[in-house]
C-alpha cells in the first residue's frame, strides 16, 4: 500500500518553540488529516484540511496543503510539555485513510 | 462525544490460540476499522465494515477475520495467533459524512508468545 510520510521521524525542541512537521503523501485526496498520539493510547484528531484549502488555524495549530507538491504541514506554535506526543497525518480517499509513519514530538521543560 | 471502547488493554496468548478483539462505539457510525501499529511502520489497515454484515480487506488482511453482527461492535479475529501477529491493535469509526474524522479506541496490546 502507499503510505505518507512525515519528516522529521523525531523532534525534540524546548517548551515556547514552534514545532514543524512535514507529510507528504502518492495519491490524490479527499482531505488530508492531522493526528496525534500519546504513549501507548489511541490516536486523537486534531485537524482536517480539504484538498480545496491551502491553510487552515485551530488554536495554536497551522496546517498547509499544497496538492500540487502532495505535503502537507502541521505547525505547532508555542509549544508544551504537554504537546509531548506523536503526530501522524492522514490521507482520505473513499473508506480507507493511509496513515503516515508519524514524527514523535518531544517538548523539554 | 464519541465513544470507542476495545475490551482489553494488555492481552497475552499464545501460539496458535484463537484470539477474538472486540470494538465497540456508541454513536450510531456506520464504518468501523482496525489498523495494526507497529514500529517504524505506522498504521496499517487489516479490514473494515461500511455496515452491518459488511466487511472488506485492508492492506494486510492475511492471518485475520472479522465480524459484524451489530452496527455498534465489530470483532477482530486472530485464527491461529502467531508470534508476528504481536502488535498494537486499534479499532476506529467514523461516519460516511465527508470529512468525517476516524475515532480511535484506546487500543490493545497483544503479545503472541
Amino acid at each position: 500500500s502507499q503510505q505518507g510520510e512525515e519528516d522529521p521521524q523525531a523532534l525534540s525542541i524546548q517548551e515556547g518553540e514552534n514545532a514543524t512537521m512535514n507529510c507528504s503523501y502518492k495519491t490524490s485526496i479527499n482531505n488530508l488529516q492531522w493526528y496525534r498520539q500519546n504513549s501507548g493510547r489511541g490516536l486523537v484528531h486534531l485537524i482536517l484540511i480539504r484538498s480545496n484549502e491551502r491553510e487552515k488555524h485551530s488554536g495554536r495549530l497551522r496546517v498547509t496543503l499544497d496538492t500540487s507538491k502532495k505535503s502537507s504541514s502541521l505547525l505547532i506554535t508555542a509549544s508544551r510539555a504537554a504537546d509531548t506526543a506523536s503526530y501522524f497525518c492522514a490521507t482520505s480517499g473513499t473508506y480507507k485513510y493511509i496513515f503516515g509513519t508519524g514524527t514523535r514530538l518531544k517538548v523539554l521543560a | 462525544d464519541v465513544k470507542v471502547t476495545q475490551s482489553s488493554r494488555y492481552l497475552v496468548k499464545r501460539t496458535g490460540e484463537k484470539v477474538f478483539l472486540e470494538c465497540v462505539q456508541d454513536m450510531d457510525h456506520e464504518n468501523m476499522f482496525w489498523y495494526r501499529q507497529d514500529p517504524g511502520l505506522g498504521l496499517r489497515l487489516i479490514y473494515f465494515s461500511y455496515d452491518v454484515k459488511m466487511k472488506e480487506k485492508g492492506d494486510i488482511p492475511e492471518g485475520y477475520s472479522v465480524s459484524r453482527e451489530k452496527k455498534e461492535r465489530f470483532s477482530l479475529i486472530l485464527e491461529s495467533a502467531s508470534t508476528n501477529q504481536t502488535s498494537m491493535y486499534l479499532c476506529a469509526t467514523d461516519s460516511r459524512a465527508s470529512g468525517s474524522p476516524l475515532h480511535f479506541g484506546n487500543g490493545t496490546r497483544l503479545t503472541v508468545t
